[in-house]
């Protein structure tokens, strides 16, 4: 079955620097591939995603890109702030498999002012 | 749009008892809601799957007698933790997916938090 592997499991940054966090599948018919940011105490928001047909996705701040050859995929957050503190997870599902999500293993993410 | 509740955000029971934790999707019908736990500072484990009007596919190691759960309707899905113990303890965390969606993007409540003393 698929797994996937995150890393690094803790970050910390200054304030304005970017941060970086990087995921591998092992299953090649994953093909949507979700990002969660997970306040103390909170359920996990959508922040971003990307599906298999495109390499790069860009929302303001936040960036993914996603390598289906070495089955990478990465968040890139520019311009942190310390509101972007928080626990982040990748994913990666299957369609049409029951939409079953497997998590990476989270990244503490900690901006520092 | 996409916003998931859950019911309560918080409990405290003694050991031997029930607790019940509602899911609901409030502005969209859901296919499939998904239960999972998490334990501090780990990541999420699915439990369990369930479609509305038929029986909850469980993971491997989960107790399908221990935590029960009912998809009664496309927006409500109920788990119920019976016989509570100590180890129970933990953040149970519901999600949902749209009918609508074409990549089963789901859509997570707020949590619960269990506490058996």
């Amino acid at each position: 079955g698929e797994n996937v592997e995150q890393h690094p499991s803790t970050l910390s940054v200054q304030e304005g620097d970017s941060a970086v966090i990087k995921c591998t599948y092992s299953d090649s018919a994953s093909n949507y591939f979700p990002w969660y940011k997970q306040e103390l105490g909170k359920g996990p928001q959508l922040i971003i995603d990307i599906r298999s047909n495109v390499g790069e996705k860009k929302d303001q701040r936040i960036a993914v890109t996603l390598n289906k050859t070495a089955k990478h995929f990465s968040l890139h957050i520019t311009e942190t702030q310390p509101e972007d503190s928080a626990v982040y997870f990748c994913a990666a599902t299957i369609y049409n498999q029951g939409g079953k999500l497997i998590f990476g293993q989270g990244t503490e993410l900690s901006v520092k002012p | 749009g996409a916003v998931v509740s859950q019911h309560p955000s918080r409990v405290i029971c003694k050991s031997g008892t029930s607790v019940k934790i509602e899911c609901r999707s409030l502005d969209f019908q859901a296919t499939t809601m998904f239960w999972y736990r998490q334990f501090p500072k780990q990541s999420l484990m699915l439990m369990a799957t369930s479609n509305e009007g038929s029986k909850a596919t469980y993971e491997q190691g989960v107790e399908k007698d221990k935590f029960l759960i009912n998809h009664a309707s496309l927006t409500l899905s109920t788990l119920t933790v019976t016989s509570a113990h100590p180890e129970d303890s933990s953040f149970y965390i519901c999600s949902a997916t749209s009918m609508g969606s074409s990549y089963n993007e789901q859509f997570f409540g707020p949590g619960t938090r269990l506490t058996v003393l």
